[in-house]
């Protein structure tokens, strides 16, 4: 079956560390992969985009990976902040659907400790 | 403000009722989504249009979805005999006509069902 995988524990770092979150998935091949924020009654907000041809994506304090072989993508913040505590999803287009249909995992919360 | 906006944002309705959603998605963009959240889950997809043509929903709309985009601008998502199960929030996201552009999400409609 297709799936998403994110760790679903929260995770909790020291300001000034760097934070990596994992997105895992199975049975799906796309071409390519979103990282969103979602803050707690928000919607979820785009951070950052990263095609399958493409090792690396960064964005200011963001780095994204994507592995198509190992089927998975790693998203690093560095330097966090406490302003970045929040729910970070993975999502994905399912494909061969003529539009861009995201399926998303379930989240990983991050928490950053002054 | 030019992004995505949603209304009423949240909603308290006794079981058996009908209840329904605006979304006003970011006006140069042709394409329009609506998403279910849960409690710890990510967005399901319930439903695209492209301009006012409704071009896929999902398994999980039941017949007692039904979502329009009249004139190709907002977008209503109407529930009728509403259901606990029904008990969600309901995110609208919009897009440019480019496929590979990230979807733009509004604060979404938290509905309780009694």
């Amino acid at each position: 079956s297709q799936k998403i995988e994110q760790n679903s524990e929260a995770l909790n770092i020291q300001e000034g560390k760097t934070a990596t979150l994992t997105c895992n998935y199975t049975n799906y091949s796309p071409a390519y992969l979103q990282w969103y924020r979602q803050d707690p009654g928000r919607g979820p907000v785009f951070l950052l985009l990263i095609r399958e041809n493409e090792k690396e994506k960064r964005k200011e304090r963001l780095k994204v990976t994507f592995d198509t072989t190992l089927k998975q993508s790693l998203f690093h913040i560095t330097a966090s902040q406490p302003a970045d505590s929040a729910t970070y999803l993975c999502a994905l287009d399912e494909g061969n659907t003529g539009f861009q249909k995201l399926v998303f995992g379930t989240g990983t919360r991050l928490l950053v400790s002054p | 403000d030019t992004g995505v906006s949603q209304d009423p944002r949240h909603k308290i309705t006794k079981r058996g009722q009908n209840v329904t959603f605006r979304c006003d998605p970011i006006s140069e963009h042709n394409r329009l989504y609506w998403y279910r959240q849960t409690l710890g889950q990510g967005p399901e997809f319930l439903t695209y249009f492209q301009n006012e043509a409704q071009l896929e929903k999902s398994r999980l709309l039941s017949d007692r979805f039904s979502a329009e985009r009249p004139k190709g601008s907002f977008s209503t998502l109407e529930i009728q005999r509403t259901e606990q199960g029904d008990s969600a929030m309901y995110l609208c996201a919009s897009s440019s006509k480019d496929g590979r552009q990230p979807q733009h999400f509004g604060d979404g409609t938290r509905l309780s069902i009694l």
